[in-house]
C-alpha cells in the first residue's frame, strides 16, 4: 500500500540554524501540506500546497518558513532561522481523489525537530 | 477552530465494541465527517469518511443522524492496538478548502 514518507525521523538543530524536513508523498496525489504538532498540543495545520504554490497558509507559517517541490516527487520544509519554539513533530500529508469531489489524506510518519 | 465536540476520555474493554460520539451541529449541507487516529505521536491516520449514509469499511462503521448533527464511529472488535485519540473532523470537499483541523479528540484506552 503507498505511503507518505519522511525524512529523517529526528532532527536536532541549534537555534538560529536552517532546517530542512523532507517528504515523499504518494505518487498520484496532487495536494500536499505540513502539520505540526507540539508535544501535548493539538495537531495544526501549516501550509497547502497544489500546482507548485501554496494554496494556503496558517499564520503559525511566516517568513521563516517556506515549502518546495524540487523534483516533482519530493515536498520539502525549510525553516530559515530556528527557534525553541519550533520544536515540535512535523507531519507531512497528501492527498488524494477518492471519487466525485471526496478526497482522503493522508499522513507519513512524522520527523521530530529538537531546537535547542 | 475545529467546529467538533468530542468527549476528551472514553474506556472500552478489549474484544468489544468501542462508540465514539460527536456533535457537528453546525455542519454545513456538503461537508464531510471525517474520522482519524493518533496511535502515541505517530502521524494521524485515516479511518473512515461520510456525507449522509451510514458508511462501514475493514477498521470501522460510520453512523451518521438522520439531521447530521452528530455522528458515532463505532469499532467493532476493539483490540489493544486501537488505543490512541480519535478525531472526529468536519470538512468541506477540496475546493472549498483543504486542511484539516484538528481538535483535541477523544482518547481512547482499550483494556484487557
Amino acid at each position: 500500500e503507498p505511503e507518505v514518507t519522511q525524512t529523517p525521523s529526528h532532527q536536532v538543530t541549534q537555534m538560529g540554524q536552517e532546517v530542512i524536513l523532507r517528504c515523499v508523498p504518494i505518487s498520484n496525489h496532487l495536494y500536499f501540506y505540513w502539520y505540526r504538532q507540539i508535544l501535548g498540543q493539538k495537531v495544526e495545520f501549516l501550509v497547502s500546497f497544489y500546482n507548485n504554490e501554496i494554496s494556503e497558509k496558517s499564520e503559525i507559517f511566516d517568513d521563516q518558513f517556506s515549502v518546495e517541490r524540487p523534483d516533482g516527487s519530493n515536498f520539502t520544509l525549510k525553516i530559515r532561522s530556528t527557534k525553541l519554539e519550533d520544536s515540535a513533530m512535523y507531519f507531512c500529508a497528501s492527498e488524494g481523489r477518492v471519487r466525485g469531489l471526496v478526497y482522503e489524506q493522508y499522513f507519513g510518519p512524522g520527523t521530530r525537530l529538537t531546537v535547542t | 477552530d475545529a467546529k467538533t465536540t468530542q468527549p476528551t476520555s472514553m474506556d472500552c474493554a478489549e474484544g468489544r465494541a468501542a462508540n465514539l460520539p460527536c456533535n457537528h451541529s453546525t455542519i454545513s449541507g456538503n461537508e464531510y465527517v471525517y474520522w482519524y487516529r493518533q496511535i502515541h505521536s505517530q502521524g494521524p491516520q485515516y479511518i473512515i469518511h461520510g456525507l449522509k449514509n451510514n458508511e462501514t469499511n475493514e477498521m470501522a462503521s460510520l453512523i451518521i443522524t438522520e439531521d447530521r448533527k452528530s455522528s458515532t464511529l463505532i469499532l467493532p472488535h476493539a483490540t489493544l492496538r486501537d488505543t490512541a485519540v480519535y478525531y472526529c473532523i468536519v470538512r468541506a470537499p477540496y475546493n472549498q478548502g483543504g486542511k484539516l483541523i484538528f481538535g483535541q479528540g477523544t482518547e481512547l484506552s482499550v483494556k484487557p
